[in-house]
């Protein structure tokens, strides 16, 4: 496509329960990642991967989180047994490869609310 | 490992004032540094690059010169506008990170007319 776009843009859950996040990467960008911002900091790095396999998920928070990747192509990431603390935007971005020069794309977020 | 650190915000000019953020990094082997741009509504986007020592990344009227002596990548615009109200994030991507791009915490820039 012609951006990342992630879904839901918006999403208010209750705390305990189970939420997934999409992402869209630009077609034949190979590298994806997911950042969190939380309210007032910087992007908290979660995971990368290139192509179908996560070679660094370093930043998963938890066992509650977890990623995947298909065809290249579409992310989710899934926060099972979601906390307050959960609550952040979360952030996906992709890139044609992994080289240090690379510049990442971005999609508008999606923004987690658990009450 | 590797960090980004940047001035703390908000950072609040008139227009047309000179802007400068901070920004200082730690990195293993030799990075790339960035300046992305978060505009109010939107996605981060990249605003200016530097892979180099001594590079000098621009776009938009902004610059930032990567300094190896000091570990630095400051952002300056010489006259900013309203419209350059938007959070700013200093980024690097390093070997020794598997190249995996570190942010900075972000500056956010208001501008007044």
């Amino acid at each position: 496509g012609a951006g990342v776009s992630q879904s839901p843009s918006n999403k208010v859950t209750e705390k305990g329960k189970d939420v997934e996040l999409r992402c869209d990467p630009i077609s034949g960008h190979t590298a994806l990642y997911w950042y969190r911002q939380r309210l007032g900091q910087g992007l908290e790095f979660l995971i990368y991967f290139q192509g179908n396999s996560a070679p660094d998920k370093s930043g998963l928070p938890s066992d509650r989180f977890s990623a995947e990747r298909t065809g290249e192509s579409v992310s989710t990431l899934t926060i099972q047994r979601t906390q307050q603390e959960d609550s952040a935007v979360y952030l996906c971005a992709s890139s044609p490869g992994s080289a240090g020069a690379n510049v990442l794309t971005f999609g508008a977020g999606s923004r987690l609310t658990v009450l | 490992g590797d960090s980004v650190t940047q001035m703390e915000g908000p950072v609040t000019l008139s227009e047309e004032a000179f802007l400068t953020i901070n920004c200082t990094y730690t990195a293993t082997g030799y990075p790339s540094l960035f300046w992305y741009v978060q505009y109010p509504g939107e996605g981060l986007q990249l605003l200016l690059k530097a892979t180099k020592a001594d590079d000098k990344g621009s776009n938009k009227g902004f610059e930032a010169t990567y300094r190896k002596e000091t570990t630095s990548f400051h952002l300056e615009k010489g006259s900013v506008q309203v419209s350059d109200s938007a959070v700013y994030f200093c980024a690097l991507s390093a070997p020794g990170g598997s190249y995996i791009p570190t942010f900075g915490r972000g500056t956010s820039l208001i501008v007044h007319p």
